[in-house]
């Protein structure tokens, strides 16, 4: 079974500090990793995603993430937080070799960005 | 616009009753998954369909069902409802197998 922890329910920051928002996984194989933004009212909207290669992925709106498979982690990171940050961020897994499985989704981390 | 389009947004109706969702997928999408989502136990997999088939089924309660049709488009139904029910349902839809969900705006489900 696949599996998603995001330790931390919410995440304060203050504009301009460098945010983190943790996440880590559990598949029997390699793993296709993703992180979505939740803004309130709306839909889950895809960030970034990890498939292969670099460990450092790039993504929307200056987000990147890192992939450490010793760590079994995917931690979301930006330099420089804004207040359009806060909302709340979904980490999701996905097992490679899987075929039609579905992405388990992490429970959440709200951030909030405090001016 | 996500590509994935559901209706209704906004949906009330009382305890006992039968409400039908819907979710067309973004265009080429064969895929196409249930989600709710509730404060207190975050986004729950209800089930996926593949091309008319189910294809994987999560915490989906009886009273609830789902299916695809050959236009792709998919239905959830929720019967008997209770309070409990109230949520937001989201439809998600994939295409290739390494990318990620395209989620639709999703329909909030008042029961009172």
């Amino acid at each position: 079974a696949q599996s998603v922890a995001q330790p931390e329910d919410q995440v304060n920051v203050a504009e301009g500090n460098p945010l983190t928002v943790k996440c880590t996984y559990s598949v029997s194989g390699n793993p296709y990793l993703f992180w979505y933004v939740q803004y309130p009212n709306r839909g889950l909207q895809f960030l970034l995603k990890y498939i292969t290669g670099d460990n450092l992925v790039k993504g929307s709106y200056g987000f990147e993430a890192e992939f450490n498979k010793s760590q079994t982690s995917f931690h979301l990171k930006k330099p420089s937080a804004l207040v359009s940050d806060s909302a709340l961020y979904f980490c999701a897994v996905r097992d490679r070799n899987g075929g039609y499985q579905k992405v388990t989704f992490g429970t959440g981390t709200k951030l909030q960005v405090i001016p | 616009d996500s590509g994935v389009t559901q209706t209704p947004k906004h949906l009330i109706t009382a305890t006992g009753q039968r409400v039908t969702l819907r979710c067309s997928p973004r265009s080429g999408d064969l895929s196409v998954y249930w989600y709710q989502q509730s404060l207190d136990q975050g986004l729950q997999f209800l089930i996926q369909y593949y091309n008319g088939e189910e294809r994987a089924k999560g915490n989906i309660l009886e009273r609830f069902s789902a299916q695809q049709f050959p236009d792709l488009h998919s239905e959830l139904n929720l019967s008997s409802l209770e309070l409990g029910d109230s949520a937001l349902y989201f439809c998600a839809s994939s295409g290739r197998e390494d990318y990620g969900y395209t989620f639709g705006s999703g329909t909030r489900l008042t029961v009172v």
